[in-house]
């Protein structure tokens, strides 16, 4: 059972824009900084956002990152069918001094 | 541009000790700048955080691997290492090792994994 809660599924068509929730408490996203990550199946994470809101070099800027209180959302707009993967938040937890995940969600663009 | 590459069996037997190693090209393991790390994904399941370490040597464990976890570095070699002891069925994932930036600032912890390695499969089992 992960520290973070995401949907399991999101789903949009090509064009629109979707948002994927990560929920957390106040020893975690409450007081430090998330982190997003994109998974294609067989392949190694690639981070996507970083400090809540920061985009790595070469990630474009349909891709977001917001944190308020104890969430944070990834939000990508223009949806492609490429983006179709599982997307994974991550932060530190204060409490039991380790990092932790969410659960994932997997994107399907129909 | 830095590259991680784990080694190490693919197949462990129940109860023995899983054992792996990241080797670091393209940078050193004794930035300042980060810690490096191993994430693991059952098959079929999300990411779960394993362990990471700094070259000096300082390690942070997630607590339900604590006692079976050890995490070491070797600076000599740009490696650093992973041993899980007593493994079962439900150590069976893909292994991989990170780069990890961490750190406090503004008492916040800033907290991701920037290079990914490409993963290992360890099985267990007799």
């Amino acid at each position: 059972q992960s520290m973070l809660t995401q949907p399991p599924s999101v789903s949009a068509a090509p064009g629109q824009k979707i948002t994927i929730s990560c929920s957390g408490s106040s020893s975690n996203i409450g007081n430090n900084d998330v982190s997003w990550y994109q998974q294609f199946p067989g392949a190694a994470p690639k981070l996507l956002i970083y400090d809540n809101h920061k985009r790595p070099s070469g990630i474009p800027d349909r891709v977001s990152g917001s944190k308020s209180g104890t969430s944070a959302t990834l939000g990508i707009t223009g949806l492609q069918t490429g983006d179709e993967a599982d997307y994974y938040c991550a932060t530190w937890d204060s409490s039991l001094g380790a990092g932790v995940f969410g659960g994932g969600t997997k994107l399907t663009v129909l | 541009q830095l590259q991680l590459q784990e080694s190490g069996p693919g197949l462990v037997k129940p109860s023995e000790t899983l054992s792996l190693t990241c080797s670091v090209s393209g940078g050193s393991i004794t930035s300042s700048s980060y810690y490096w790390g191993w994430v693991r994904q059952p098959p079929g399941k999300g990411l779960e955080w394993i362990a990471s370490i700094f070259y000096s040597g300082s390690t942070y464990c997630t607590p339900s691997l604590k006692s079976r976890v050890t995490i070491s570095v070797d600076t000599s070699k740009n490696q650093f290492s992973l041993r899980l002891s007593s493994v079962t069925a439900a150590d069976t994932a893909v292994y991989s090792c990170v780069r990890i930036r961490f750190g406090v600032l503004n008492d916040y912890y800033y907290y991701y994994m920037d290079v990914w390695g490409k993963g290992t499969t360890v099985t267990v089992s007799s």
